[in-house]
């Protein structure tokens, strides 16, 4: 139990173009589901959280017009990346929290690598 | 604000050998506390966590990590290492009932 999927796993695109990507609960569903970014070798760094149904809630320093988040149903989240340049490559996780557990854990996507050329 | 730190930024103990991976929480209140396995280019794996109750606390894959507050820390322990256990691990406190905040990671190297 407790899956989550990332759609795409890898993704390269041209600098000035936008890439949407997916991330969804597989067997639960999910009021909240969260937005990291990792650089190589680095940890990860929470972009936003979305929340199912509203506004998703940026963290300081994160551009909400380059990464826009919607939410529509409690168990898909997107995040695209728009007018994407080179320093936006890196990889992208996101994760959720079980609704029907009301729990804090949450449980993480596979990623997804972006590379802008 | 919340703060996790994991001073070992790489280990490397030999396929058998015993295992501790250090994290250090800075928080005002009882934490919530999460250690992850991330493999390269891999999302990340829950191991076990922390919420209250029973300081020591088991987790998937023969680990387990005990809760100090007297030290904040949160450290990991598997008392026989595989070499599949080779992975970058992060400690990571969850608070203001949403976010987590994670620390830089511990990548472990597994010698034969």
């Amino acid at each position: 139990g407790a899956v989550v999927s990332q759609h795409p796993s890898r993704v390269i695109c041209k600098s000035g173009t936008s890439v949407k990507i997916e991330c969804r609960s597989l067997d639960f569903q999910a009021t909240t589901m969260f937005w990291y970014r990792q650089f190589p070798k680095q940890s990860l760094m929470l972009m936003a959280t979305s929340n199912e149904g509203s506004k998703a809630t940026y963290e300081q320093g994160v551009e909400k017009d380059k990464f826009l988040i919607n939410h529509a149903s409690l168990t898909l989240s997107t995040l695209t990346v728009t007018s994407a340049h080179p320093e936006d490559s890196s990889f992208y996780i996101c994760s959720a929290r079980d609704l029907a557990l009301a729990s804090e854990t949450q449980y993480f996507g596979p990623g997804t690598r972006l590379l802008v050329l | 604000a919340q703060s996790v730190t994991q001073p070992d930024i790489h280990i490397t103990v030999s396929e058998g050998a015993s295992l501790e991976l250090r994290c250090n929480y800075s928080y005002g209140a009882t934490p919530y506390l999460f250690w992850y396995v991330q493999s390269p280019g891999q999302g990340l794996q829950l191991l076990l966590k922390y919420f209250s109750g029973d300081t020591l606390v088991q987790g998937i894959k023969g680990f387990e990590a005990e809760f100090k507050r007297s030290q904040s820390s949160f450290n990991l322990r598997k008392p026989s290492v595989h070499w599949s256990d080779a992975a970058e691990y992060f400690c990571a406190v969850g608070a203001n009932g949403n976010k987590l905040v994670f620390g830089a990671g511990t990548i472990l190297r597994v010698k034969s």
